[in-house]
Protein backbone atom coordinates (compact mmCIF):
# COMPACT_ATOMS: atom_id res chain seq x y z
CA UNK A 1 0.00 0.00 0.00
CA UNK A 2 1.12 3.75 -0.72
CA UNK A 3 1.67 5.47 2.83
CA UNK A 4 0.74 9.29 2.17
CA UNK A 5 2.85 11.31 5.26
CA UNK A 6 1.45 14.52 5.61
CA UNK A 7 2.68 17.11 7.95
CA UNK A 8 2.51 18.96 10.31
CA UNK A 9 -0.51 16.82 11.67
CA UNK A 10 -1.85 20.20 13.29
CA UNK A 11 -0.86 23.95 12.69
CA UNK A 12 -1.67 27.12 14.14
CA UNK A 13 -1.44 30.32 12.10
CA UNK A 14 -3.02 33.90 12.10
CA UNK A 15 -5.29 35.73 9.50
CA UNK A 16 -3.33 36.43 6.80
CA UNK A 17 -1.00 34.27 7.14
CA UNK A 18 0.87 31.86 4.31
CA UNK A 19 0.33 28.39 5.32
CA UNK A 20 1.85 25.01 3.55
CA UNK A 21 1.11 22.13 3.96
CA UNK A 22 3.21 19.02 2.71
CA UNK A 23 1.91 15.46 2.02
CA UNK A 24 4.95 12.47 0.93
CA UNK A 25 3.91 9.53 -0.85
CA UNK A 26 6.09 6.11 0.18
CA UNK A 27 6.61 5.90 -3.88
CA UNK A 28 5.87 7.47 -7.06
CA UNK A 29 2.41 8.29 -7.77
CA UNK A 30 3.01 11.05 -11.00
CA UNK A 31 0.40 13.52 -10.20
CA UNK A 32 -2.50 11.30 -8.59
CA UNK A 33 -3.06 13.29 -5.81
CA UNK A 34 -6.08 15.39 -4.46
CA UNK A 35 -6.56 17.78 -1.31
CA UNK A 36 -9.47 18.25 0.71
CA UNK A 37 -10.93 20.24 3.33
CA UNK A 38 -13.37 19.12 6.11
CA UNK A 39 -14.99 21.68 8.06
CA UNK A 40 -16.26 20.08 11.41
CA UNK A 41 -18.98 17.77 11.23
CA UNK A 42 -19.36 18.10 7.70
CA UNK A 43 -18.27 15.85 4.68
CA UNK A 44 -15.21 16.89 2.69
CA UNK A 45 -14.56 19.15 -0.11
CA UNK A 46 -12.77 18.72 -2.93
CA UNK A 47 -10.58 21.73 -3.71
CA UNK A 48 -7.58 20.68 -5.86
CA UNK A 49 -7.43 17.65 -8.25
CA UNK A 50 -4.63 16.25 -10.06
CA UNK A 51 -1.90 17.89 -7.35
CA UNK A 52 -2.51 21.33 -9.33
CA UNK A 53 -5.87 21.65 -10.46
CA UNK A 54 -8.35 24.27 -8.51
CA UNK A 55 -11.66 22.73 -7.93
CA UNK A 56 -14.20 24.91 -9.97
CA UNK A 57 -15.61 27.36 -7.36
CA UNK A 58 -12.83 27.29 -5.10
CA UNK A 59 -10.94 30.57 -3.92
CA UNK A 60 -7.69 31.04 -5.78
CA UNK A 61 -5.55 31.43 -2.44
CA UNK A 62 -5.82 27.70 -2.76
CA UNK A 63 -2.99 26.06 -4.23
CA UNK A 64 -1.17 22.67 -5.00
CA UNK A 65 1.85 21.69 -6.52
CA UNK A 66 4.31 18.74 -7.03
CA UNK A 67 4.49 15.90 -8.24
CA UNK A 68 6.25 12.10 -7.63
CA UNK A 69 6.90 11.95 -4.24
CA UNK A 70 6.58 15.55 -2.66
CA UNK A 71 3.30 17.05 -2.83
CA UNK A 72 2.59 20.79 -1.71
CA UNK A 73 -0.45 22.56 -0.47
CA UNK A 74 -0.84 26.49 0.18
CA UNK A 75 -3.18 28.54 1.21
CA UNK A 76 -2.06 31.73 0.06
CA UNK A 77 -3.80 34.20 2.61
CA UNK A 78 -5.33 32.40 5.69
CA UNK A 79 -9.15 33.42 6.14
CA UNK A 80 -11.10 32.61 9.42
CA UNK A 81 -13.28 30.18 7.34
CA UNK A 82 -10.30 28.45 6.63
CA UNK A 83 -10.46 26.63 10.02
CA UNK A 84 -10.82 22.48 9.14
CA UNK A 85 -8.65 19.51 8.56
CA UNK A 86 -7.19 18.97 5.31
CA UNK A 87 -5.76 15.82 3.69
CA UNK A 88 -4.51 14.76 0.93
CA UNK A 89 -5.98 11.36 -1.22
CA UNK A 90 -3.64 9.56 -3.65
CA UNK A 91 -4.99 7.10 -6.27
CA UNK A 92 -2.51 6.11 -8.26
CA UNK A 93 -2.24 2.76 -6.91
CA UNK A 94 -5.31 0.84 -5.08
CA UNK A 95 -5.97 1.10 -2.19
CA UNK A 96 -6.96 4.38 -2.51
CA UNK A 97 -5.20 6.11 0.62
CA UNK A 98 -5.45 9.40 2.72
CA UNK A 99 -3.18 11.14 4.18
CA UNK A 100 -3.81 11.55 7.82
CA UNK A 101 -5.06 15.02 7.87
CA UNK A 102 -3.49 18.70 9.28
CA UNK A 103 -5.49 20.39 11.28
CA UNK A 104 -5.82 23.75 11.27
CA UNK A 105 -6.59 26.54 13.81
CA UNK A 106 -6.22 29.93 13.75
CA UNK B 1 -28.59 21.07 -7.60
CA UNK B 2 -26.13 18.00 -7.21
CA UNK B 3 -27.17 15.68 -4.54
CA UNK B 4 -25.95 12.55 -2.54
CA UNK B 5 -27.86 11.69 0.11
CA UNK B 6 -27.07 8.31 2.63
CA UNK B 7 -29.25 6.15 4.84
CA UNK B 8 -29.30 3.13 6.58
CA UNK B 9 -27.17 3.64 9.44
CA UNK B 10 -27.50 2.51 13.12
CA UNK B 11 -26.77 0.90 16.03
CA UNK B 12 -26.03 -2.91 15.27
CA UNK B 13 -24.36 -5.19 17.25
CA UNK B 14 -20.99 -7.39 16.47
CA UNK B 15 -21.47 -9.81 13.64
CA UNK B 16 -24.74 -8.70 12.81
CA UNK B 17 -25.23 -6.34 9.23
CA UNK B 18 -26.51 -2.96 8.00
CA UNK B 19 -27.14 -2.16 4.16
CA UNK B 20 -26.32 1.53 3.19
CA UNK B 21 -27.73 3.49 0.58
CA UNK B 22 -26.76 6.32 -1.09
CA UNK B 23 -29.39 8.48 -3.36
CA UNK B 24 -27.98 10.30 -6.02
CA UNK B 25 -29.83 13.71 -8.27
CA UNK B 26 -28.89 16.22 -10.29
CA UNK B 27 -26.59 14.53 -12.36
CA UNK B 28 -26.59 11.52 -14.46
CA UNK B 29 -25.54 8.66 -11.96
CA UNK B 30 -24.79 6.05 -14.45
CA UNK B 31 -21.60 7.71 -16.11
CA UNK B 32 -19.62 8.24 -12.79
CA UNK B 33 -17.48 5.90 -10.56
CA UNK B 34 -19.13 6.10 -7.04
CA UNK B 35 -17.40 5.27 -4.09
CA UNK B 36 -17.61 4.78 -0.15
CA UNK B 37 -15.37 6.41 2.40
CA UNK B 38 -15.57 6.21 6.36
CA UNK B 39 -14.49 7.92 9.14
CA UNK B 40 -14.05 6.66 12.01
CA UNK B 41 -15.15 8.90 14.93
CA UNK B 42 -12.36 11.46 15.44
CA UNK B 43 -10.03 9.89 13.02
CA UNK B 44 -9.10 10.61 9.36
CA UNK B 45 -10.93 9.63 6.14
CA UNK B 46 -10.45 5.68 4.98
CA UNK B 47 -11.72 4.85 1.60
CA UNK B 48 -13.81 1.40 1.79
CA UNK B 49 -14.94 0.71 -1.89
CA UNK B 50 -15.28 1.46 -5.61
CA UNK B 51 -17.31 0.82 -8.40
CA UNK B 52 -17.10 1.70 -11.95
CA UNK B 53 -19.99 3.06 -13.98
CA UNK B 54 -21.83 -0.56 -14.97
CA UNK B 55 -20.57 -2.23 -12.01
CA UNK B 56 -17.54 -3.14 -14.43
CA UNK B 57 -14.96 -2.73 -11.96
CA UNK B 58 -15.12 -3.51 -8.02
CA UNK B 59 -12.77 -2.70 -5.33
CA UNK B 60 -12.60 -2.96 -1.54
CA UNK B 61 -10.22 -2.02 0.86
CA UNK B 62 -8.84 -5.18 3.03
CA UNK B 63 -10.01 -4.16 5.59
CA UNK B 64 -13.53 -4.85 4.63
CA UNK B 65 -13.24 -7.41 1.72
CA UNK B 66 -15.01 -10.40 2.30
CA UNK B 67 -17.74 -8.94 4.68
CA UNK B 68 -18.69 -5.95 2.56
CA UNK B 69 -20.55 -5.85 -0.94
CA UNK B 70 -21.04 -2.51 -3.40
CA UNK B 71 -23.49 -2.33 -5.67
CA UNK B 72 -25.86 0.09 -7.84
CA UNK B 73 -28.81 0.54 -9.23
CA UNK B 74 -28.50 2.72 -12.24
CA UNK B 75 -32.24 3.31 -12.73
CA UNK B 76 -32.81 4.07 -9.73
CA UNK B 77 -29.65 6.65 -9.29
CA UNK B 78 -28.47 4.31 -6.09
CA UNK B 79 -25.37 3.42 -4.37
CA UNK B 80 -25.54 0.50 -2.08
CA UNK B 81 -23.10 -1.03 0.73
CA UNK B 82 -24.15 -4.37 2.21
CA UNK B 83 -22.15 -4.87 5.24
CA UNK B 84 -21.77 -8.37 7.06
CA UNK B 85 -19.70 -9.87 9.87
CA UNK B 86 -19.62 -6.36 11.42
CA UNK B 87 -16.94 -5.61 13.54
CA UNK B 88 -16.67 -2.61 16.70
CA UNK B 89 -13.61 -1.45 14.44
CA UNK B 90 -16.67 -0.50 11.60
CA UNK B 91 -18.03 2.01 13.81
CA UNK B 92 -17.69 5.41 11.88
CA UNK B 93 -19.73 7.76 9.44
CA UNK B 94 -19.85 6.36 6.30
CA UNK B 95 -19.92 9.04 3.18
CA UNK B 96 -20.58 7.85 -0.61
CA UNK B 97 -18.90 9.88 -2.77
CA UNK B 98 -19.10 11.07 -7.15
CA UNK B 99 -15.69 10.10 -9.06
CA UNK B 100 -15.65 11.15 -12.51
CA UNK B 101 -12.75 9.16 -13.18
CA UNK B 102 -12.29 5.25 -13.49
CA UNK B 103 -10.10 2.80 -11.76
CA UNK B 104 -9.01 -0.56 -13.80
CA UNK B 105 -6.52 -3.11 -12.76
CA UNK B 106 -4.93 -2.10 -9.99
CA UNK B 107 -4.66 2.11 -10.49
CA UNK B 108 -7.31 4.69 -11.09
CA UNK B 109 -7.05 7.65 -13.34
CA UNK B 110 -8.45 11.06 -12.59
CA UNK B 111 -10.36 9.84 -9.15
CA UNK B 112 -11.56 12.77 -7.30
CA UNK B 113 -14.21 12.77 -4.70
CA UNK B 114 -15.96 15.56 -6.35
CA UNK B 115 -19.47 15.26 -4.52
CA UNK B 116 -20.08 13.70 -1.13
CA UNK B 117 -23.01 13.03 0.87
CA UNK B 118 -23.73 14.49 4.21
CA UNK B 119 -23.04 10.59 6.02
CA UNK B 120 -24.24 8.10 7.79
CA UNK B 121 -23.45 6.92 11.38
CA UNK B 122 -22.73 3.42 11.88
CA UNK B 123 -22.28 2.37 15.02
CA UNK B 124 -21.27 -1.44 16.14
CA UNK B 125 -21.63 -2.12 19.61
CA UNK B 126 -23.18 -4.70 22.08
Amino acid sequence: DIQMTQSPSSLSASVGDRVTITCQASQDIRNSLNWYQQKPGRAPKLLIYDASNLETGVPSRFSGSGSGTDFTFTISTLQPEDIATYYCHQYDNLPITFGQGTRLEI
Amino acid sequence: EVQLVESGGGLVKPGGSLRLSCAASGFTFRSYTMNWVRQAPGKGLEWVSSISSSSTNIYYSDSVKGRFTISRDDAKNSLFLQMNSLRAEDTATYYCARAEGYCSGGSCYKLAFDVWGQGTMVTVSS
